[in-house]
């Protein structure tokens, strides 16, 4: 399976500022995701990213806050734009690996605290 | 409303006893996958269960997915201080979009030595 990286491992920001989040694949992949897990949560999908073309993104999530790029077949960045404390929670960035049953694997995450 | 429903929330049991943990929905799903997070990790991939009925083995982790797949176990035997973690199942919806997962809110099992 594909090794994937994630910068940085966690920050500590403050409300109405941005954070990008990087995330690096050791082979190139067709489909990125972005999740957020808040505590307690269940993982919740933000948007697809799909190289040369723009995000999908989930309901309750639009561009202006959480803009994403794709340049390239083995990187993708997620910023969280003017954070609040509401968006503290684990960022994760996932590839698929299965193209017939959908199995995908996991960055590390990244850990966003906004005070 | 949670599509993907896992019970217990919180497990905390001693070396060598073994467990059972629940994902269950109303809704069918055509693939469900189940996977273990550590702290500071990201999910790990475990296992992918497809057909209803099926009974997959890891070593001590055995996992069903029920007849009619709405449902999915796992049950581990003999846990160690090494299976301490939080487990998700997750799954691809039948006739949905075949790249999108559900995922449940995970059951956190502590393994106490």
């Amino acid at each position: 399976s594909a090794v994937i990286s994630q910068k940085p491992s966690r920050d500590i920001c403050q409300r109405g500022t941005s954070l990008t989040i990087q995330c690096q694949v050791d082979s190139q992949v067709t489909m990125m995701f972005w999740y957020r897990q808040q505590p307690g949560q269940s993982l919740t999908l933000i948007a697809t990213a799909n190289q040369g073309s723009e995000a999908t993104y989930e309901s309750g999530f639009v561009i202006d806050k959480f803009p994403i790029s794709r340049p390239n077949l083995t990187f993708s960045t997620l910023t969280v734009s003017n954070m609040s404390p509401e968006d503290s929670s684990i960022y994760l960035c996932s590839t698929r690996e299965g193209p017939i049953y959908n199995e995908q694997f996991f960055g590390p995450g990244t850990r966003l605290t906004v005070l | 409303t949670q599509l993907l429903e896992q019970s217990p929330q919180f497990l905390s049991i001693q070396e060598g006893e073994n467990l059972t943990v629940y994902c269950n929905s109303s809704s069918v799903f055509s693939s469900l996958q189940w996977y273990r997070q550590e702290p500071g990790e990201g999910p790990v991939l475990l296992v992918t269960v497809v057909t209803g009925g099926e009974v997959k083995k890891l070593k001590r982790l055995t996992f069903q997915f029920g007849d009619a797949r709405k449902d999915s176990s796992l049950h581990i035997t003999a846990a160690q201080p090494g299976d301490t973690g939080l487990y998700l199942c997750a799954g691809a919806l039948s006739g949905g979009s075949n790249y999108k997962l559900t995922f449940g809110k995970g059951t956190l099992l502590t393994v106490n030595p």
